[in-house]
């Protein structure tokens, strides 16, 4: 059974351009959230989508947003991006009802 | 604000030792998890704890909660070296809307277990 598939694992891109990552969940699971990790800030919450819908959001500014599609495959992107927005970037499925979040490799965001 | 504080959040420790690495939470809980997270990884799921009292054991891995304490605990029982690795607790509440919040982690616990 595949797990959590990311795309890309790791990219590097220069102040002010914008980027896109891609999160393929476990077969079968519908809900989809997105994590930031920098050593400074820990792993901090960016939103959760379920059923193409955004459930939740974390406390993060408009230039981070998302998308889920009707196959559960989310996508978030990143616009005008600042050197602190370096950091790995983390998908986690879950089926519904479950307890369990299962975590992709993550995409590691280089900002020059 | 659900806040989450682990401790220690370093920790350097012999193989075949004892030790415990604690979690605390500031407000009510369904939910409480424990990853690890190896230099580069992504996370791997350790242990979800439901319900007060609840006791879970892999291998030398021991996880407890007591919801009324806000506080989980992960026993680390005559540690070996494979072991050596950042652990997270990690807490979720579930929203008026009856969906679960995004988790709120702890900074992590780096182990480091000297042979």
């Amino acid at each position: 059974k595949a797990g959590v598939t990311q795309t890309p694992r790791y990219l590097i891109k220069t102040r002010g351009q914008q980027v896109t990552l891609s999160c393929s969940p476990i077969s079968g699971h519908r809900s989809v959230s997105w994590y930031q990790q920098t050593p400074g800030q820990g792993l901090q919450f960016l939103f959760e989508y379920f059923s193409e819908t955004q459930r939740n959001k974390g406390n993060f500014p408009g230039r981070f947003s998302g998308r889920q599609f009707s196959n559960s495959r989310s996508e978030m992107n990143v616009s005008t991006l600042e050197l602190g927005d370096s950091a790995l970037y983390l998908c986690a499925s879950s089926h519904p009802g479950a307890n369990v979040l299962t975590f992709g490799a993550g995409s590691r965001l280089t900002v020059l | 604000e659900l806040k989450v504080e682990q401790n220690p959040l370093f920790l350097s420790m012999q193989e075949g030792k004892n030790y415990t690495i604690y979690c605390n939470y500031s407000t009510t809980s369904d939910r409480l998890y424990w990853y690890r997270q190896d230099p580069g990884k992504s996370l791997e799921s350790l242990f979800v704890l439901l319900s007060n009292g609840a006791v879970k054991q892999e291998g030398r891995l021991m996880a407890s909660l007591d919801t009324k304490a806000r506080l989980s605990t992960l026993h680390i029982t005559a540690a070996v070296h494979d072991l050596s690795a950042t652990y997270f607790c990690a807490v979720a509440t579930l929203n008026s809307g009856g969906g679960a919040d995004g988790l709120t982690f702890g900074k992590g616990t780096h182990l480091i277990i000297q042979p």
